[in-house]
């Protein structure tokens, strides 16, 4: 069955640091998402991407976030100066795109990367 | 006010038992509805999705009330492995963001 991977499970960095967090999405779908989850607290969209570009971004995808598709394959997500407020999982997702205007496109979702910001 | 509101729980029920969970959503132009569980310090996971007619998928049923913004989970003959938050998932019209609520935590015990 195919899947979101996501590299590296685990990341630690010094705040002001840059990160970069990679997913590969699942091959034939077009939609991709990054949601984080602070421990404890529910899921939060971040963003969503379609044809090279932001489709929709949250209040908390700010100026120090952003994401990119350097390739055929992977969706990352850069923090370009990590707060001590980042520390969180962040999970990829995809789906397929729907040009019919239906509703039920489904995420599925990556196991995650776990950002610890010290 | 928030937008998906479930009962945290936890539900401590034995195995084989039926349990079910409850959801409701304050945006009336909600859309899509899914229920998704997620295990500790995992990714969500779908467990399906929430039609307007109601279905089911083996043990599990969904049901949608748009007119009470309501939704719910029933698991019957419940295993050791159901054990798991169970999140209450909305996206809304024209959205692809979903919105999740904080989740229903189950235990299932032997």
């Amino acid at each position: 069955e195919p899947e979101v991977t996501q590299t590296p499970s685990h990341q630690v960095t010094q705040m002001g640091q840059e990160v970069i967090l990679r997913c590969v999405p699942i091959s034939n779908h077009l939609y991709f998402y990054w949601y984080r989850q602070i421990l404890g607290q529910k899921v939060e969209f971040l963003v969503s991407f379609y044809n090279n570009e932001i489709s929709e971004k949250s209040e908390i995808f700010d100026d120090q976030f952003s994401v990119e598709r350097p390739d055929g394959s992977n969706f990352t997500l850069k923090i370009r100066s990590t707060k001590l407020e980042d520390s969180a999982m962040y999970f990829c997702a995809s789906s397929e795109a729907d040009h019919s205007g239906g509703s039920y496109n489904e995420q599925f979702f990556g196991p995650g990367t776990r950002l610890t910001v010290l | 006010r928030k937008e998906v509101e479930q009962d945290p729980g936890p539900f401590n029920v034995p195995e084989g038992a039926t349990v079910a969970f409850n959801c409701t959503y304050s945006n009336s132009a909600s859309q899509s509805f899914f229920w998704y569980r997620q295990d500790c310090r995992k990714e969500p996971k779908l467990l399906m999705s929430v039609y307007s007619s109601g279905n089911e998928d083996g043990r599990f049923t969904a049901q949608l009330n748009r007119a009470s913004q309501y939704i719910s989970l029933l698991i019957r003959d419940s295993k050791l492995s159901d054990s798991a938050t169970y999140l209450c998932v909305v996206k809304d019209t024209g959205r692809r963001a979903l919105t999740f609520g904080s989740g229903t935590r189950l235990q299932v015990q032997p």
